[in-house]
């Protein structure tokens, strides 16, 4: 998992701002997942993606979107239409034909 | 789609003393069942998984079973020390496709009291 890295670790966001999260991996991954972790709750997947130019929604992708331009970048962007978007963001990745998901350390986003 | 119920939510032990925590999960197609420790504002770092033609896994202090006739699954922590005080994730897991489907619990926040 110390292959997977998030930037920042921070980050702020202004009523009606786009913000995008980093994430990259050098584990020769092929699968990427974004998940968003509330207090009390679980894992909730976001978005997906299994390969190059190719992505999912998840269980609550409204509000969000991704791309998957380079194997080892996932970028999620948090528009404005997300209105609650304070939470801790995992970025996950898992090499083919494996069944472990490793995860990024992490981005925590605030609301101003 | 798949569900996943983890207890207890808290979970409150005596250093040395042993913890179990306990999930269920709802889709029977499941096969793989990690176990994921997350220290405050960190990462979840897999501890255990468990296959599903297997039921019982153990590493040193930690172990797993699973139940796949009644759908449940467990992490037993013996000899608990200070620093296994962290959240605690089951998980359940299949891949249909090519595409892996990872459903999580809410977690269990195990605090070991020196």
């Amino acid at each position: 998992d110390g292959g997977i890295t998030q930037s920042p670790k921070y980050l702020f966001r202004k009523e009606g701002q786009n913000v995008t999260l980093s994430c990259e991996q050098n584990l020769n991954h092929d699968a990427m997942y974004w998940y968003r972790q509330d207090p009390g709750q679980g894992l909730r997947l976001i978005y997906y993606s299994q390969i190059v130019n190719d992505f999912q929604k998840g269980d609550i992708a409204e509000g969000y979107s991704v791309s998957r331009e380079k194997k080892e970048s996932f970028p999620l962007t948090v528009t404005s239409a997300q209105k609650n978007p304070t939470a801790f963001y995992l970025c996950a990745s898992r090499g083919q034909g494996e069944e472990t998901q490793y995860f990024g350390p992490g981005t925590r986003l605030l609301v101003l | 789609g798949e569900n996943v119920e983890q207890h207890p939510s808290t979970l409150s032990v005596q250093e040395g003393d042993s913890a179990v925590i306990k999930c269920t999960y709802s889709d029977s197609a499941s096969n793989y069942f990690p176990w994921y420790k997350q220290e405050l504002g960190k990462r979840p770092q897999l501890i255990i998984d468990i296959r599903s033609n297997v039921g019982e896994k153990k590493d040193q202090r930690i172990a797993v079973t699973l139940n796949k006739t009644a759908k449940h699954f467990s992490l037993h922590i013996t000899e608990t020390q200070p620093e296994d005080s962290a959240v605690y994730f089951c998980a359940a897991s299949r891949s249909p496709g090519g595409y892996q489907k990872v459903t999580f619990g809410i977690g269990t926040k195990l605090q070991v009291i020196p």
